[in-house]
């Protein structure tokens, strides 16, 4: 079973400040990979796949970039909406495995 | 529009059985594999499973082979996740998640608004 990891498992952000979370595979996992919002009560919401590609309707401050074991996901502008918990997934083995998610909560 | 519509939260007992669906709507249901991912309370994501609906095909995470069984109604654009012998340890809102392509292995660009199954004696 392939292994996510995600740093850090909680960051204090002001709005307006550029995030940067990491997502680690424990073998490598090329370019299939997927990143998640999931806000409480909510179902995750699909961001990135591919790495890098950003999924239907998802703002240009989201950006996606990493292959083999590491990754990473970058929010350019931190709006107030996008305090939520961030999760990687890989798609390159079965099963398909999560990361344990990093927090993003305001600072 | 894509909708994937769960039942309603369930309770049951320890060494039940929990039978929860998914209503798809909005696309042709036999083109898309379905999953299905829990999450327990206050945790992450774990991907139980997918079900072909073209042809009732199933892949189960192992910790799951055995109390595990994914179906399909494809008169009714419905999915089934049933879980058996239930335990605490099930505690969690339960998922069914759609890919965005005709391949097995992706992500998930759909999901349903989640079903809670809380087991407690």
């Amino acid at each position: 079973e392939i292994v996510m990891t995600q740093s850090p498992a909680t960051l204090s952000v002001s709005p307006g400040e550029r995030v940067t979370l990491s997502c680690r595979a424990s073998q490598s996992i090329s370019n299939t990979l997927g990143w998640y919002q999931q806000k409480p009560g909510q179902a995750p919401r699909l961001l990135i796949h591919g790495a890098s590609t950003r999924a239907a309707g998802i703002p240009p401050r989201f950006s996606g970039s990493g292959s083999g074991t590491e990754f990473t996901l970058t929010i350019s502008s931190l709006q107030s909406e996008d305090f939520a918990v961030y999760y990687c997934q890989q798609y390159n083995n079965w099963p398909l495995t999560f990361g344990p998610g990093t927090k993003v909560e305001i600072k | 529009q894509v909708q994937l519509v769960q039942s309603g939260a369930e309770v049951k007992k320890p060494g039940a059985s929990v039978k929860v669906s998914c209503k798809s709507s909005g696309y042709t249901f036999t083109d898309f594999y379905l999953h299905w991912v829990r999450q327990a309370p206050g945790q992450g994501l774990e991907w139980m499973g997918w079900i072909n609906p073209k042809n009732g095909d199933t892949k189960y995470v192992q910790k799951f082979q055995g109390r595990v069984t994914m179906t399909t109604d494809t008169s009714i654009s419905t999915a089934y996740m049933e879980l058996s012998r239930l335990r605490s340890d099930d505690t969690a809102i339960y998922y069914c998640a759609r890919v965005p392509a005709r391949v097995v292995a992706t992500v998930f660009n759909h999901w349903g608004q989640g079903t809670l199954v809380s087991v407690s004696s």
